[in-house]
């Protein structure tokens, strides 16, 4: 079954700590990206990954680390300098112009 | 700037009632565009999309939009809402430029009364 996976569902941390969302997706695409999305705010981009060892930020990189070592895989780490992080985080890959989205990770940090 | 502009907020229609979501783009070409279901608490789905060709698109779920160059807009219909159809729509487009950057409007929360 394709698709993306982002685990945990539900994620709780308190301030002061990093923390890691894991994004793993089997549809072979190249490109992935990490959205972060806020109350009647939209989608904004965080980073985006065109290919393996490459990324780049995107609109709201502050705060926020990714690394993308394997094709499938691209997490993302909220570290302590991200001064606002509780939010709702989806993750997407890419074949083309189009994006897939995960089920993503809400992330609420005391 | 490019930004996608979706000036409602939320909308009520009744259950079987027609829709219209209105989405407005600000780009110097034609863009890539696209609308996206997200019910609470999950992913977006992709609806439907409009890259070249005819203007009047079809997508899953009984929705269609029309590509409108002369109004710069790409308008989400459905004849017959039903109330499963109750979500956050976003409409979204693709800035050209090296990457497939999707820039999102700020979204329009569907509520349906029986």
């Amino acid at each position: 079954d394709g698709g993306i996976t982002q685990s945990p569902k539900y994620l709780f941390r308190k301030e002061g700590q990093n923390v890691t969302l894991s994004c793993e997706q089997n549809l072979n695409h190249d490109a992935m990206y990490w959205y972060r999305q806020d109350p009647g705010q939209g989608l904004r981009l965080i980073y985006y990954s065109q290919i393996v060892n490459d990324f780049q930020k995107g609109d709201i990189a502050e705060g926020y680390s990714v690394s993308r070592e394997k094709k499938e895989s691209f997490p993302l780490t909220v570290t302590s300098a991200q001064k606002n992080p509780t939010a709702f985080y989806l993750c997407a890959s890419g074949g083309g112009s189009e994006q897939y989205f995960g089920p993503g990770t809400r992330l609420t940090v005391t | 700037a490019q930004s996608v502009t979706q000036p409602d907020i939320h909308i009520t229609v009744s259950e079987g009632a027609s829709l219209e979501l209105r989405c407005n783009y600000s780009y110097g070409a034609t863009p890539y565009l696209f609308w996206y279901v997200q019910s609470p608490g999950q992913g977006l789905q992709l609806l439907l999309k409009y890259f070249s060709g005819d203007t009047l698109v079809q997508g899953i779920k009984g929705f269609e939009a029309e590509f409108k160059r002369s109004q710069s807009s790409f308008n989400l219909r459905k004849p017959s809402v039903h109330w499963s159809d109750a979500a956050e729509y976003f409409c979204a487009v693709v800035l050209s430029g090296g990457y497939n950057k999707l820039i999102f409007g700020a979204g329009t929360r569907l509520a349906v009364h029986p």
